[in-house]
């Protein structure tokens, strides 16, 4: 029973335009939700995090809004450009399961000059 | 500040053989992950050390998958014997303490193939 959700494996993007990707969660005990971006042959490095006591949190050209009545996520990444062209994963987290971070299946992402 | 260091990088073995990979987390990080990552997944988590203890376990396959930390630093994660589903990379994070939300660092990762 897969808890974090990606649900579009793939998403192509042109420079400058919005890239919106999106994660869906099933466990309502997930208080921390955060978003990896994934290099080919490198680690996933954190790119960007939310609390569930707020609804958006924004870094730079990177935002993140939690739904969470609808169990729902997105980063937002406005402009695109094509250095963020990588696997995204969504990952969360509750305090009673430690420090254990459950992940999606990914997103990769295209942008196109 | 280095990062996380993992070896071998990539690591080809037939089906019945054994297996180590290595990790050394950043410098003063006192909680160690295990994650295994198949094609087309998300990163699992297999094990997770706070100093040299384990804290969680409960997704490892202790049949044939072992791991151990034994000074609280670096680590060593083991498949024996390896099946052809353990073909995955197999990724090694770490983060300054078990607390929920410190951020985890992740290394490159080992990629195996098993024939």
């Amino acid at each position: 029973d897969q808890q974090v959700k990606q649900n579009s494996p793939s998403l192509s993007v042109q420079e400058g335009r919005i890239s919106i990707l999106n994660c869906d969660y099933t466990n309502s005990m997930f208080d921390y939700f955060l978003w990896y971006k994934k290099y080919p042959a490198e680690g996933p490095t954190f790119l960007i995090s939310i609390s569930s006591i707020k609804d958006k949190n924004e870094d730079g050209r990177f935002t993140v809004f939690l739904n969470k009545s609808a169990k729902h996520l997105s980063l937002h990444i406005v402009p695109s450009q094509p250095g963020d062209s990588a696997v995204y994963f969504c990952a969360a987290t509750y305090n009673q399961a430690g420090t254990a971070l459950i992940f999606g299946k990914g997103t990769t992402l295209s942008v196109s000059s | 500040e280095a990062g996380v260091a993992q070896s071998p990088r990539y690591k080809i073995i037939e089906k019945r053989q054994s297996v180590a990979f290595w990790c050394n987390p950043i410098s003063g990080h006192a909680t160690l992950y295990w994650y295994q990552q198949i094609l087309g997944q998300g990163p699992k988590l297999l094990i997770q050390f706070q100093n040299n203890g384990v804290v969680d376990d409960s997704q490892l396959p202790k049949d044939r998958f072992s791991a151990e930390r034994l000074k609280g630093v670096d680590s060593t994660l083991k498949i024996q014997p390896a099946k052809l589903e353990d073909s995955a990379v197999y990724l090694c994070a770490s983060s300054l303490s078990g607390r929920p939300y410190n951020e985890q660092f992740f290394g490159p990762g080992t990629r195996l193939t098993v024939l």
